[in-house]
Parts: structure tokens; sequence; C-alpha cells
């Protein structure tokens, strides 16, 4: 019954290893996002995704590659973990890419990196 | 370009009111509006597009003053359940991809 659903919850990994969160929404939105949250709560956005295409890339280390198989899931990989990458990162899905509509968020993962 | 919110943070009794502010120095199309309690995920309050539209909640109500590009959040009769901290997102007006640049966040905390 999620709406928008992560996994893991909980990541904690030694620096240098490679890790995936998984997404997935069962609302039939279009757009879906990755955002990070650092530990003074600053929410950014760092990719989104239009119906498997990529719409927004920020400033975001090579490290970080997102994958979207279908329009219902958006993976984030992250290579060579780094202790400044520790935080929690939501997924969010909307129904398009437009700003006119909410934006639904996942419960988040939080990734402690040793 | 990250919009400035204020006050940072606000402790209330509950029943009292409290605005959370937000302004932007860009022009803005929109501006989210989203409470995070602690541990768990941001949840949608209100969007104001330019130009008026609204959508949000019947409870809580806000405002866009596109002059200024600053939006004010109303929280009015607070209850226990408002306590956590409140973010402002904007979309410039350049933009169309629903990419939302957040505020740092105010905190608001409702004592009994």
């Amino acid at each position: 019954d999620t709406a928008v659903s992560q996994t893991p919850k909980y990541l904690v990994t030694q620096m240098g290893n490679d890790k995936s969160i998984k997404c997935e929404q069962n609302l039939g939105h279009d757009t879906m996002y990755w955002y990070k949250q650092d530990s003074k709560k600053f929410l950014k956005i760092m990719f989104s995704y239009n119906n498997k295409e990529l719409i927004i890339n920020e400033t975001v280390p090579n490290r970080f590659s997102p994958k979207s198989p279908d329009k219902a899931h958006l993976n984030l990989h992250i290579n060579s973990l780094e202790l400044g990458d520790s935080a929690v990162y939501f997924c969010a899905s909307s129904p398009w890419e437009g700003s006119t509509d909410t934006q639904y968020f996942g419960p988040g993962t939080r990734l402690t990196v040793l | 370009q990250q919009p400035v919110q204020s006050p940072q943070a606000v402790i209330l009794r509950e029943g009292e009111d409290a605005v959370i502010n937000c302004s932007s120095s860009k022009a803005l199309y929109s501006v989210h509006w989203y409470r995070q309690k602690h541990g768990e995920a941001p949840v949608f309050l209100m969007i104001l597009l330019k130009g008026g539209e609204q959508k949000g909640h019947e409870k809580i109500s806000a405002s866009f003053n596109e002059k200024k590009q600053q939006s004010s959040l109303y929280l009015t009769a607070s209850q226990l359940s408002y306590s956590g901290t409140y973010f402002c997102g904007t979309e410039p007006q350049t933009s169309n991809t629903g990419k939302l640049i957040f505020g740092q966040g105010t905190t608001l905390q409702v004592k009994p």
C-alpha cells in the first residue's frame, strides 16, 4: 500500500565500498527524484528522471549514478563511498516534471559511512 | 540562490499562531511548503503558484507575494501535531522541470 518505498532504510558501510539504494513508486507517476539531506537538514536535489529519461543532474560527483529501469523505479548506485556521503537520501515522485505537482517522498535511507 | 526562511526556530504553546516566511532573490514560478517530523519524510502541505493559484490542505494557509518573491505560511491555533521542521521549496521562473530549491528549514515546537 506504500506509495514511495525505499530499501534499505539504514545502510552502514566502510569507506571505499560501493552500495546501492532502491526506490519504487506505485502511484503511476512519470517523474522520480533523488534528494540528499545532510546533518544540518539541508535538503538538496541530486537527480530527476521523467519516464526513464534524465532531466535534472545537479553538481554531484561521478561516483553517484542513478538508474531508472522503468518509470516506477529509480535506483542510486554510489561508488567508492566517502565519509561526506553520510546523509539521509530521499526518493520522491510526482505526476510529471512540471512544478505544479506535489512531490511525494519516500521514507528515506540513512547512509552512514565509517 | 537558496531561499531564506525565517525564523530559524519557534516555540509555541498549543492554540497560539505562527508565521513562517520564505524569501528568494530570484523571480519564482512556484513555492512549495513541506513539513518534516523527526526521522520521517517531508510531507506536502501547499503549493503556491505565480498568478495566485494555490493547492493544499484546507487547514493550512499561505500567501505568495510575487513582487517581493516572498511566501508566508500561516499556522493558526497550533496543535501538538504541528511540531516539526517546515521547508519551503522554490522553483525559479526560468525552470519548469520540477526542480525545487529548499530553504534551510524552520523548526517549530508546540508545547502543551
